[in-house]
């Protein structure tokens, strides 16, 4: 079965360091990739995607992500966060021919301190 | 232009009592789902729908009904709560390929 692993369930960081995230799935076909983010009582919002092209994606709010294929990866990065990158953020995977479904990590809970 | 709206936002339900979450949206797409957001769990998928009359389970399909008679709306229904289907419920639709627009959520709490 396709799972979804984000392996860093709760960060801290101090505001204006930098931020990796890291994501791995383990289905072996042609996949689209997704980060989301969900701020504290809100719904989730897209920050980025991959389908294909330059693996190095670029989203929202500074946020980028690097697809390597080999490593089945695609983390998250933030060269210097802010105290309202504070949130919870999720991986998702769909996997192409699947439906359009899309399969969550866990997710991680980031806390940005002043 | 609404988005995905879900209704009610809140509920208490005892065991045993059933009722139905709404999720309607406005931006003629095709694909809608159904997730449950546990701690720690991320989000699961409960059934999905590729378009109207077309539905189909997920991670989780257990204790929950759906329906696609029309293309806004994507209702789900709980037959018979139990506490262990206390959780936020997240409806989401897509065009395409190209990523869900969530809604706001459902917290719904059974004892």
């Amino acid at each position: 079965a396709q799972s979804v692993s984000q392996h860093n369930h709760h960060v801290i960081l101090s505001e204006a360091a930098s931020l990796e995230l890291g994501c791995n799935y383990s289905y072996g076909g042609t996949v689209n990739l997704f980060w989301y983010v969900q701020y504290p009582g809100q719904h989730l919002q897209l920050l980025l995607k991959y389908f294909s092209g330059d693996p190095l994606v670029k989203g929202i709010k500074g946020f980028e992500a690097e697809f390597i294929k080999s490593k089945f990866s695609f983390n998250l990065r933030k060269p210097s966060v802010q105290w309202s990158d504070t949130a919870e953020y999720f991986c998702a995977v769909r996997k192409n021919g699947g439906g359009n479904k899309l399969t969550f990590g866990t997710g991680t809970q980031l806390k940005v301190e002043l | 232009n609404a988005g995905v709206t879900q209704t009610p936002k809140f509920q208490v339900l005892k065991t045993g009592q059933s009722m139905t979450l709404q999720c309607a949206q406005d931006m003629n797409h095709e694909y809608m789902s159904w997730y449950r957001q546990d701690p720690g769990m991320g989000l699961r998928l409960i059934h999905y729908s590729v378009g109207a009359g077309i539905t189909d389970q997920g991670e989780v399909p257990n204790g929950y009904n759906v329906s696609r008679s029309t293309t806004e709306d994507f209702p789900l229904r709980l037959l018979s709560a139990a506490p262990s289907q206390t959780s936020v419920y997240f409806c989401a639709s897509s065009y395409d390929r190209y990523g869900y627009t969530f809604g706001s959520g459902t917290r719904l709490t059974v004892v």
